[in-house]
């Protein structure tokens, strides 16, 4: 079985600011592992993905995310935040042995950048 | 048009009332899925379809019944809903291969059951 816990429903960060948005996992696989962006009235973009490999990945605007096994975290990063990265931050598990689209999504943290 | 559209974005819908929703996607995948999001919890997948059959109905009531008439296109059909049905419905599309292919999602349906 797979779960995944968010922790913080709601960060508040200042512009220019280190975002970090916390993500535990659980699973009994090898876990592949994802964060997806929310923007209000919108679906759900990709940010990034951990596959097999660098556990440091890269993503688009800027985020970045670091797979450590030994503390089952997929934690977010970004070293300065921007106004536009207002959203809702969505990391959800899967592993080899489902196909891609079947993800178990934690509960979101929403993120506020203040001015 | 590009990669997963819904339609309507919005939908009010009495108890009583019979209407659907429309998932198209235009990425080539064979692969699509139902996703309810409800406020203050975690996405749940609903319906998996690969190549237009349903491989996975999570428990999902019957008032929710999907139709998926070829892979590129994904209808929920709701009927006598609750008002704790109201939710954001997402579909999303993907190749069926491992779990480590990035599912596309639409911008949702709004749904509003009173």
């Amino acid at each position: 079985a797979q779960s995944v816990t968010q922790l913080g429903s709601h960060v508040s960060v200042s512009e220019g600011a280190l975002v970090l948005l916390r993500c535990n996992y659980s699973s009994s696989v090898p876990p592949y592992l994802f964060w997806y962006v929310q923007y209000p009235n919108q679906g759900l973009q990709l940010l990034l993905k951990y596959t097999t490999g660098a556990t440091l990945v890269k993503g688009i605007n800027g985020f970045e995310a670091e797979f450590k096994k030994s503390e089952t975290s997929f934690h977010l990063t970004k070293p300065s935040a921007h106004m536009s990265d207002a959203a809702e931050y969505f990391c959800a598990v899967s592993s080899p042995y489902n196909q891609g689209g079947k993800l178990i999504f934690g509960q979101g943290t929403e993120l506020s950048v203040k001015p | 048009e590009t990669g997963v559209t819904q339609t309507p974005r919005h939908l009010v819908m009495g108890m009583t009332n019979k209407k659907s929703l429309k998932c198209e996607q235009h990425l080539g995948h064979n692969a699509m899925y139902w996703y309810k999001q409800s406020a203050k919890k975690p996405l749940e997948l609903m319906f998996v379809y690969n190549f237009k059959e349903q491989t996975e109905n999570n428990s999902v009531p019957s008032r929710f019944s999907p139709e998926c008439p070829n892979s590129s296109h994904l209808f929920l059909h709701l009927h006598t809903l609750q008002p704790e049905d109201s939710a954001l419905y997402l579909c999303a599309s993907s190749q069926v291969r491992g779990g480590d292919t990035e599912a596309f999602f639409g911008q949702g349906t709004r749904l509003t059951v009173v």
